[in-house]
């Protein structure tokens, strides 16, 4: 089956600890996206990339810090930095970086600070 | 800037009655408008979007909605709901006047009750 996965589903973090959150998908999108999700917040854009080796900040990229090494794969550190990195985290990708081409949204990973 | 304001946090409703969901948009370029719908614990999954051409788009689930450009709105609809239809939904907008980054709405929790 194609799509994205996103791992562990569930993590716990000690503060001071970084984090690596996962995101891998297998339908040859180009390009691929980081959201942060709080409650009545909606979806904040943290990081995306359009093409492998290249990548770009976006709204809320402080104490955040990715790479883009495969073209499947688009893993996101939650540093020590990240104030209040407790949060639902979506991993999306699409095939182009154009308005037509629609994003796909993995599962996502619940973090939580302890 | 593009921003996007879903005025009703949460809206409960009966089974089989319609239903709409408010979204109000600004921005000051072309406008590209989606909505999304996310079930519980889940990733974000495409209800429909409006590109160009006809005002009224439908989407899958029975939605559709209505791209009013002097209102700013992009309401979302449905003339029956199911209980299956309980679930947050997202509008966004296109961020800038490239590319597909979205700007999402703070959300609206819909409750279909028996």
């Amino acid at each position: 089956d194609g799509g994205i996965t996103q791992s562990p589903k569930y993590l716990f973090r000690k503060e001071g600890q970084n984090v690596t959150l996962s995101c891998e998908q297998n339908l040859n999108h180009d390009a691929m996206y980081w959201y942060r999700q709080d409650p009545g917040q909606g979806l904040r854009l943290i990081y995306y990339s359009q093409i492998v080796n290249d990548f770009q900040k976006g709204d809320i990229a402080e104490g955040y810090s990715v790479s883009r090494e495969k073209k499947e794969s688009f893993p996101l550190t939650v540093t020590s930095a990240q104030k209040n990195p407790t949060a639902f985290y979506l991993c999306a990708s699409s095939i182009g970086a154009s308005v037509a081409d629609t994003q796909y949204f993995g599962p996502g990973t619940r973090l939580t600070v302890l | 800037a593009q921003s996007v304001t879903q005025l009703d946090s949460q809206v409960p409703v009966f089974e089989e009655a319609p239903v709409e969901l408010r979204c109000n948009y600004s921005s000051s370029v072309s406008v590209y408008l989606f909505w999304y719908v996310q079930y519980p614990n889940q990733g974000l999954q495409l209800l429909l979007k409006y590109l160009s051409g006809s005002t009224l788009v439908k989407g899958i689930n029975g939605f559709e909605a209505e791209f009013n450009k002097s209102q700013t709105s992009f309401h979302l609809r449905k003339p029956s709901v199911h209980i299956s239809d309980t679930a947050e939904y997202f509008c966004a907008v296109r961020k800038g006047n490239a590319g597909n980054m979205l700007t999402f709405g703070g959300g609206t929790r819909l409750m279909v009750k028996p």
